[in-house]
């Protein structure tokens, strides 16, 4: 079964820059997560979808942050315009359906993509 | 406010001695907590959970404990590889249609010759 595929792995940008990621999930998977994990800190989550419908999105900083899934598969996540406290590793996360999960009740993430703003 | 906490940054155990691994929440709503590993430049990688209901689950090396009242929980490793270097996440759920994970800061395990 292969995993969560996110990209890219690495972008630099300058602030007041843009920037986009993508993320698609293990197949079937109806709930997808977006989490921030600055340096030193645990992940922080900034949105969650069911299919293509927003569940959770109170920490995401709506001011320059946005995200979608369209088709309730694939995600994007972007960044308009970039601070320099944005610096982090973005990790995307998808979780099987109640019906599908077994006795575990974790999320699967994938490697991550790590944004440096100068 | 930090509802999940892990209080040691840093932790060097020895190849075949016992690691354990500290995690402190706060609030008492969760129900359900797991520990993720983390290599450098991956994601993290689901280890080991726990229920509430449970105060012990045991997998091959990995146990974790949850002491409910003291709101603690704790992950030993025994006997400790070099290969379970790497850093170490606690996470706290709600079950059901709230499910989401709060992170603890981790602890970078480092297992020494």
């Amino acid at each position: 079964e292969a995993g969560v595929a996110q990209s890219p792995r690495y972008k630099i940008i300058e602030k007041r820059q843009s920037v986009a990621f993508w993320c698609n999930p293990i197949s079937g998977h109806a709930t997808l997560y977006w989490y921030q994990q600055i340096l030193g800190q645990g992940p922080k989550l900034l949105i969650q979808f069911q299919n293509n419908g927003v569940v959770d999105d109170s920490q995401l900083p709506k001011d320059r942050f946005s995200a979608e899934r369209l088709k309730g598969v694939d995600s994007t996540l972007k960044i308009q315009p970039a601070k320099l406290e944005d610096s982090a590793v973005y990790l995307c996360a998808s979780r099987p359906s109640p019906s599908q999960r077994g006795t575990h009740n974790e999320q699967f993430f994938g490697p991550g993509t790590r944004l440096t703003v100068l | 406010d930090q509802q999940v906490k892990q209080n040691s940054p840093s932790l060097s155990v020895q190849e075949g001695r016992i690691s354990i691994l500290n995690c402190d929440y706060t609030n008492s709503m969760f129900d359900y907590f797991l520990w993720y590993k983390k290599y450098p430049a991956e994601g993290p990688t689901f280890l080991i959970s726990i229920s509430s209901i449970k105060d012990k689950n045991e997998d091959g090396r990995f146990t974790v404990f949850l002491n409910k009242s003291a709101k603690h929980l704790s992950l030993h490793i025994v006997p400790s590889q070099p290969g379970d270097s790497a850093v170490y996440f606690c996470a706290a759920d709600f079950t059901g249609t709230a499910s989401k994970l709060t992170f603890g800061t981790g602890t970078r395990l480092q297992v020494t010759l």
